[in-house]
This record gives C-alpha cells, structure tokens and sequence, in this order.
C-alpha cells in the first residue's frame, strides 16, 4: 500500500536552514505521471502550498517562497528532501508531502505531517 | 497564481441538514484539477473529491463536487456526526497548487 513518512527536525532556530524528507513506498516517482509535494500548515491556520517534484524532475515552487525552497528526490532510495533557507518563527508549522498523480489532479495520498517548531 | 476563496469561513448546522461550501478562483480552474479534502483536528486532509466531481475511492455518495471555471461546490447531502470538519478547495496548475482558506463545518 501506499505510505508516506516526514521526518526532520522538531526544533530549529532562526534563521537555520530546515532540511526535511519525505520516505514513500507504495509506488514510484520514475513512473510517468507521479509527483510529490510539500505543503505545510500553521497552527490553527490554513494549508499552503510550498512546492512539487515531477517524475521527470521537473520541480516547481510558491512564488512567496521560491527564493527560500529547494525540492529534490533521490527515486534508488524513495525519498523526496525539501530545504527551507532562513527559517523564521513564522515558519512554525506541520509540514506534509504528499502524493499527486497527474492523472488525479489531487493529493491521494498524505503523510502524517511533522510539526516544525522554530524559536530560539 | 490562482486564488482561492471559500465561503463562508463557518458553517454551523445540525446532524441531518445539508451542507452547501463554495470555492471561488481569482482565474478559470481546469474542472480536472479541482479537489475538495476533509480535515479533522490532528489529522492529515483527505481527499474527497477531485477533477470537481468525482468521488475518491470509500467517500460516501452524501458527498458530491460540482461546478466548472471559477466556481466550485461541495455538498454534503445529510451531515453526519464524522462530517463535522474543516473543508479545503485545491487547485493543480501548470506550475502551481494552492488551497482555499478553508470552510468549518461546526455543530449547531
């Protein structure tokens, strides 16, 4: 079946770099059509997009934060890593990817999110 | 970049009513790429309906999409005690997604 799992960081303090990865089974991100994403939420507030991998590696970003992300997967070990640069403690949230094929056009699949606390 | 709008932000109902949320794009959405998702506090969303109207696999049929353009509906038909949630619209683009602010179904 299909899971995925973030991990990373609990804590991080401003202006740090926030490294995270999301670990899949379940299916391929070589297989045409499949793409992974990040999305993250603050508490008590709604979700937001942060970025998507294609299966060609084509990657994608929000266009408040392109400057900051960086999406990347290596397909041999099943992961996606997404690196945020000078974390704020606005960028306290859960943090989600996400699988999306193509040929859905929505989220099918979900980790369970990891909540990224940053204070100094 | 495509902005959602949902309304209205809280919808208080009773076990049985029927539920009407709206989602409303800045842009015309692809209907493909229309999605509705059901979160519950300290859960992951869930995916309910995507390409607008199509039920994901084990929703139950009290909830259905409809619209096309730039306005989007969800419907639940009778509420059931599990509806009562947070409800969030999301587009896939080219380039980008983006969700709606999200609309509370709460108990009355």
């Amino acid at each position: 079946q299909v899971t995925l799992r973030e991990s990373g960081p609990a804590l991080v303090k401003p202006t740090q770099t926030l490294t995270l990865t999301c670990t899949f089974s379940g299916f391929s991100l070589s297989t045409s059509g499949m793409c992974v994403s990040w999305i993250r939420q603050p508490p008590g507030k709604a979700l937001e997009w942060l970025a998507r991998i294609d299966w060609d590696d084509d990657k994608y970003y929000s266009t408040s934060l392109k400057t900051r992300l960086t999406i990347s997967k290596d397909t041999s070990k099943n992961q996606v890593v997404l690196t945020m640069t000078n974390m704020d403690p606005v960028d306290t949230a859960t943090y989600y990817c996400a699988r999306i094929p193509r040929i859905v056009g929505a989220y099918d699949y979900w980790g369970q999110g990891t909540l990224v606390t940053v204070s100094s | 970049e495509i902005v959602l709008t949902q309304s209205p932000g809280t919808l208080s109902l009773s076990p049985g009513e029927r539920a009407t949320l709206s989602c409303r794009a800045s842009q015309s959405v692809s209907s493909s790429y229309l999605a509705w998702y059901q979160q519950k506090p300290g859960q992951a969303p869930r995916l309910l309906i995507y390409g607008a109207s199509s039920r994901a696999t084990g929703i139950p049929d009290r909830f259905s999409g409809s619209g096309s353009g730039t306005d989007f509906t969800l419907t639940i038909s009778r509420l059931e005690p599990e509806d009562f949630a947070v409800y969030y619209c999301q587009q896939y683009g080219s380039s980008q997604g983006t969700f709606g602010q999200g609309t509370k179904v709460e108990i009355k």
